[in-house]
């Protein structure tokens, strides 16, 4: 499986889009970028997946570079419940042996007022 | 729907004792995981179930025994509980195996002194 670099911390003003950027430079043609999140003490929270079309949904947006090897999760409007750990994992997304995952250590959003 | 829930939310074990995590998912998946997260680091897997009957070692599998109880249940059982082990574990399940998008319990605490 591909590794991720994540900075280890970013801060962002609440109501502006907070991005969240992903390095996955050796990414297969196969695997899928995935984005979680963890607010404090609690559980992981799915956030969006892509394999290389940029994709949005509810929560945010996922947009994948033309090669493959970066993307960046984007909060449109920030707020102070946004404040988590986000982890951003790339993997196979139909395969079998999926389910041995390693999270890493994500980036620590601090949305500030 | 309850989605994961995970019995106890709290435990402090001395070195030796045994004791057995409870997770029950009710969203009718087919996969079922045990992470751990150690303070201030990312998840890694221990064990995984891609569907009923079948387990399988994740990333740190040492000391831990799983078992798939039926479909909506996943036991994780520390037989010989060690201070390495104070962690805060979480289960998780999904759809399929293949599929990345997992749903997380709100984690056990467990100390072992």
């Amino acid at each position: 499986d591909a590794k991720t670099t994540q900075p280890t911390s970013m801060d962002c003003a609440e109501g502006r889009a907070a991005n969240l950027p992903c390095n996955h430079s050796t990414i297969s043609g196969n695997e899928y970028v995935y984005w979680y999140r963890q607010i404090h003490s609690q559980g992981p929270q799915y956030i969006i997946h892509g394999l290389k079309n940029n994709e949005t949904n509810e929560m945010a947006s996922l947009i994948i570079t033309e090669d493959r090897k970066s993307s960046t999760l984007i909060l449109p409007h920030a707020t102070l419940r946004d404040t988590a750990v986000y982890y951003c994992i790339v993997r196979v997304g139909y395969n079998t042996n999926a389910g041995k995952s390693t999270f890493g250590d994500g980036t620590t959003l601090t949305v500030k007022p | 729907n309850a989605g994961v829930t995970q019995t106890p939310k709290f435990q402090v074990l001395k070195t030796g004792q045994s004791m057995t995590l409870q997770c029950a998912q009710d969203m009718n998946h087919n996969s079922m995981y045990w992470y751990r997260q150690d303070p201030g680091m990312g998840l890694r897997l221990i064990y995984y179930s891609a569907s009923e009957g079948t387990t399988d070692k994740g990333e740190v599998p040492n000391g831990y025994n799983v078992s798939r109880l039926n479909k909506r249940e996943f036991s994780l059982r520390l037989e010989s509980a060690a201070p390495s082990q104070t962690s805060v574990y979480f289960c998780a399940s999904s759809e399929l195996a293949v599929s990345y998008e997992q749903y997380f319990g709100p984690g056990t605490r467990l100390t072992v002194t």
